[in-house]
């Protein structure tokens, strides 16, 4: 089955530690993304890339880095300045191109991230 | 002021019931309008997708979009207690990068 596969499903961070959360899909899409969700925040963009070995900042990226060395692969680190790391991270992709299907992320099953 | 607002509710109503949820917007730009759904500690899963405005119909759910009013509504018909979910606008530019902006989502309980 084709899908967007995260992990771990929990992790917890102690202070001053890095960790990285995976994610990988089988989708063939180009564009992939990282949100975080806080309770009553709806979604925010962290990173995204619309191509390999190139990504962009979203709308809080600051304690956040990301790389896109593969296609199916975009792994984001949360790392020690990120001072409020406790969320629910969610990774998502689209196709790109000129349909309206491009519009649609499919999201992962989420990462939960909790400070020790 | 956020690009999309969305109540967050909760909102509790019985099973039967006619359920509307709704978001406004203040981007004019914004011409692609979805409503995911999103079971607890699981990822958002898309519901409906409209372009512009007008109404779409899936089973038991309508969308309906109003760009005059910047309001965009999910209606769900005979509510059924497996509906019990947050409910998360979101919608789209046609320029630029593929960055849907989603409202906060509606936390909904179907009561049976």
């Amino acid at each position: 089955d084709g899908g967007i596969t995260q992990s771990p499903k929990y992790l917890f961070r102690k202070e001053g530690q890095n960790v990285t959360l995976s994610c990988e899909q089988n989708l063939n899409h180009d564009a992939m993304y990282w949100y975080r969700q806080d309770p009553g925040q709806g979604l925010r963009l962290i990173y995204y890339s619309q191509i390999v070995n190139d990504f962009q900042k979203g709308d809080i990226a600051e304690g956040y880095s990301v790389s896109r060395e593969k296609k199916e692969s975009f792994p984001l680190t949360v790392t020690s300045a990120q001072k409020n790391p406790t969320a629910f991270y969610l990774c998502a992709s689209t196709r790109t191109g000129i349909t309206l299907a491009k519009n649609i992320q499919y999201f992962g099953a989420g990462t939960r991230l909790s400070v020790l | 002021q956020k690009e999309v607002e969305q109540d967050p509710g909760p909102l509790s109503v019985p099973e039967g019931a006619i359920v509307s949820l709704n978001c406004t917007y203040s981007n004019s730009a914004f011409q692609y309008f979805m409503w995911y759904r999103q079971y607890s500690r699981k990822g958002p899963e898309l519901l409906m997708y409209t372009y512009s405005s007008g109404n779409k119909e899936d089973g038991r759910f309508t969308a309906q979009v109003d760009k005059s009013s910047k309001y965009i509504s999910l209606f769900i018909r005979d509510s059924q207690p497996s509906d019990s979910a947050t409910y998360l606008c979101a919608m789209i530019g046609v320029q630029g990068a593929q960055k849907l902006v989603f409202g906060q989502g509606t936390r909904l309980t179907i009561n049976p």
